[in-house]
């Protein structure tokens, strides 16, 4: 079965430092791949995704993220920190070989910036 | 990508009564939506895949009878918490599937007092 670990329920930066988020997958084949962000009770936003092809993805407000299959890693990042990044970050996976099955998400990452 | 419609977003109602969701896609025939649960400061929890014109298919340790799923239209599934107590205060919220991304709707905030 697969499942996805995010290593630390916390991670506090200053505004303009590097933002790492981090992600582990257990998976017999590599699943697709995606970060979503949600803000105070609101729905999920996906911030990437990782499908096939390039590794190192790109998404929205700065945030990329690389699939490492060696380390089966997803590790989302940013390079400098935004007041308005403060968020909770989920890792979320899904079988590709079961097209349009249900996403497993993480236990997610509360994300706070200091000014 | 597909936009998803959730409604109400906030619901308040007391303890015994039951309370009906609506997940609309509006722009995508989805034949298959999933229900998820978020309790406070946790991830979220798949309740439930809801099945078009067919019975839905629930996670282990989700009751059947107390959180009834609908799935009549293309375009709408319907989560209602019959009998409802404290404990199923909580955030749900719907998604559909469409190629490789799911899309999600903007939640309902249950509060049962």
């Amino acid at each position: 079965a697969q499942s996805v670990t995010q290593l630390g329920s916390h991670v506090s930066v200053s505004e303009g430092a590097l933002v790492l988020l981090r992600c582990n997958y257990s998976s017999s084949v590599p699943p697709y791949l995606f970060w979503y962000v949600q803000y105070p009770n609101q729905g999920l936003q996906l911030l990437l995704k990782y499908t096939s092809a390039a590794t190192l993805v790109k998404g929205i407000n700065g945030f990329e993220a690389e699939f490492k299959k060696s380390e089966t890693s997803f590790h989302l990042t940013k390079p400098s920190a935004h007041m308005s990044d403060a968020a909770e970050y989920f890792c979320a996976v899904s079988d590709r070989e079961q097209a349009g099955t249900a996403l497993i998400f993480g236990k997610g990452t509360t994300l706070s910036v200091s000014s | 990508g597909a936009v998803v419609s959730q409604h109400p977003s906030r619901v308040i109602c007391k303890s015994g009564t039951s309370v009906k969701i609506e997940c609309r896609s509006l722009d995508f025939q989805a034949t298959t939506m999933f229900w998820y649960r978020q309790f406070p400061k946790q991830s979220l929890m798949l309740m439930a895949t809801s099945n078009e014109g067919s019975k839905a298919t629930y996670e282990q340790g989700v009751e059947k009878d107390k959180f009834l799923i609908n799935h009549a239209s293309l375009t709408l599934s319907t989560l209602t918490v019959t009998s409802a107590h404290p404990e199923d205060s909580s955030f749900y919220i719907c998604s559909v599937y469409q190629a490789t991304e799911a899309f999600f709707g903007q939640g309902t905030r249950l509060t049962v007092v």
